[in-house]
């Protein structure tokens, strides 16, 4: 069974503070998405990272897929309070034809606070 | 483009009853899934579709849940009887394949439900 962890699961930050998010797991992924979720909707897809040691920025967010392809992180600079929300890491793969084929795993998410 | 629809928004009933989550999948997209979500146990993927066969449903918690895929473009879940540890949020998602699990998923903005 693939597990991704990802730490830490509580950030309470003041603007303008920079942040960094991991996910973690013993087991090799085809590739790492991340994706934001606000209270009363779905996650909704920021990047994805499928090379390993790939960076990819998106504005203030920078993510990074570890040269193993087991581990990401999302690095925040300067975080605004509309950064808020939980950030959920899903690694995807597995071979056509095997059960896993098709489908993410996700990790618990790390709810992010930012406070004015 | 219209996203994934889930019907009901909200759902509020009794213990023993019977409740149907409803979702249509973006068109053209051959994989749906079905997850749960709580704050214990976070995003759970409870079962998935490509092209309307269950691929993958070792994620259903026991036997008062199914899920069926009648055609491209509708889905539903069914818990019967419903207890009150189903309370959670259910989410429908849509894929289109290719890579399989590298490709993102769009998610419904989810049945809230609460069982009393």
């Amino acid at each position: 069974t693939q597990l991704l962890e990802q730490s830490p699961q509580f950030l309470s930050i003041q603007e303008g503070e920079n942040l960094t998010v991991y996910c973690n797991s013993s087991s090799v992924f085809s590739s790492l998405q991340w994706y934001r979720q606000e209270p009363g909707e779905g996650p909704v897809l920021l990047v994805t990272v499928v090379t390993g040691g790939e960076v990819k920025k998106l504005k203030r967010l920078t993510f990074q897929f570890g040269d193993a392809r087991k581990d990401s992180s999302l690095h925040i600079t300067a975080a605004q309070t509309g950064d808020t929300g939980l950030y959920l890491c899903a690694g995807g793969g597995g071979n056509a034809g095997g059960t896993s084929y098709g489908k993410l795993t996700f990790g618990q998410g790390t709810i992010l606070t930012v406070h004015p | 483009d219209a996203g994934v629809i889930q019907s009901p928004r909200h759902e509020v009933t009794e213990m023993g009853q019977e409740v149907t989550l409803r979702c249509k999948p973006i068109s053209g997209h051959d994989y749906l899934f079905w997850y749960r979500q709580t704050m214990m146990r976070g995003l759970e993927l409870l079962i998935y579709f490509n092209n309307n066969v269950p691929i993958d449903d070792s994620g259903m918690p026991e036997d008062r849940f199914s899920a069926k895929m009648p055609n491209a473009s509708f889905s539903t879940l069914k818990i019967q009887p419903s207890e009150p540890r189903d309370s959670a949020v259910y989410f429908c998602a849509s894929s289109l394949g290719g890579r399989g699990g590298d490709q993102p998923q769009h998610f419904g903005d989810g049945t809230r439900l609460s069982i009393l």
